[in-house]
């Protein structure tokens, strides 16, 4: 069974102070490894898509990275609009459909 | 550009009363659907999904049903609702194919008191 497990659960940075949340995955053979932002009482928000170990993507203050057990999601100089949820989701399995989620890390920045 | 749509925003329904809530996407044809559900503390989980008019697949045995009736339109019901069946649901669409990126719609929070 696949599992996802974000940590930390919750994370309060000051303005402008960098750091990473974590996505530990264990899944029979990795497909694609998903990142959403959720607001408050929103939908979740696309943010960037993974396939393979080394591959980076970046977006904004955003980037993403991927290894074979985990993804990271640096945020460099954050900004209190970017206080979400962040939600990592993995993909695996040929003919699966399936997204399996982890439970997100709730991001704070105070200005 | 491709948009998806909930409907109602928010539901305050009783016990044992039926459920409708609807999904429709624009701007694309043959879309895969996905009905998923996120209770507090939860991660999402996935309820039901499409890849095709009339076609369901299950993905949790429970008290609610899905239907496609048309190409872009995605249903989820249910006869009579339980306490636990409480939570927001939320609708997404891939374009096709199994690795696609999937979109969220902007979500139903249901409340069965």
């Amino acid at each position: 069974e696949d599992q996802v497990t974000q940590s930390p659960e919750a994370l309060r940075l000051q303005e402008g102070e960098s750091s990473s949340l974590n996505c530990s995955y264990t899944v029979s053979g990795l497909r694609g490894l998903f990142w959403y932002r959720q607001d408050p009482g929103k939908g979740p928000e696309f943010l960037f898509t993974l396939y393979s170990a080394g591959e980076e993507k970046e977006k904004e203050r955003l980037k993403a990275t991927l290894t074979k057990k985990e993804s990271f999601l640096h945020i460099t100089a954050p900004k209190p609009e970017d206080s979400a949820t962040y939600l990592c989701a993995v993909n695996s399995g040929a003919g699966s459909y399936q997204l399996t989620f982890g439970k997100g890390t709730k991001l704070s920045v105070i200005p | 550009s491709q948009t998806i749509h909930q409907w109602p925003a928010t539901l305050v329904q009783p016990v044992g009363s039926p459920l409708s809530l609807e999904c429709t996407v624009e701007g694309t044809s043959n879309p895969n659907l996905y009905w998923y559900r996120q209770a507090a503390g939860r991660g999402l989980q996935l309820l039901f999904y499409s890849v095709g008019i009339g076609q369901i697949s299950s993905e949790v045995p429970q008290n609610l049903s899905a239907s496609r009736p048309q190409d872009r339109q995605f249903i989820l019901s249910s006869k009579k609702l339980l306490l636990s069946d409480s939570g927001f649901y939320l609708c997404a669409w891939t374009s096709g194919g199994e690795v696609e990126t999937q979109y969220f719609g902007p979500g139903t929070r249901l409340l069965v008191l």
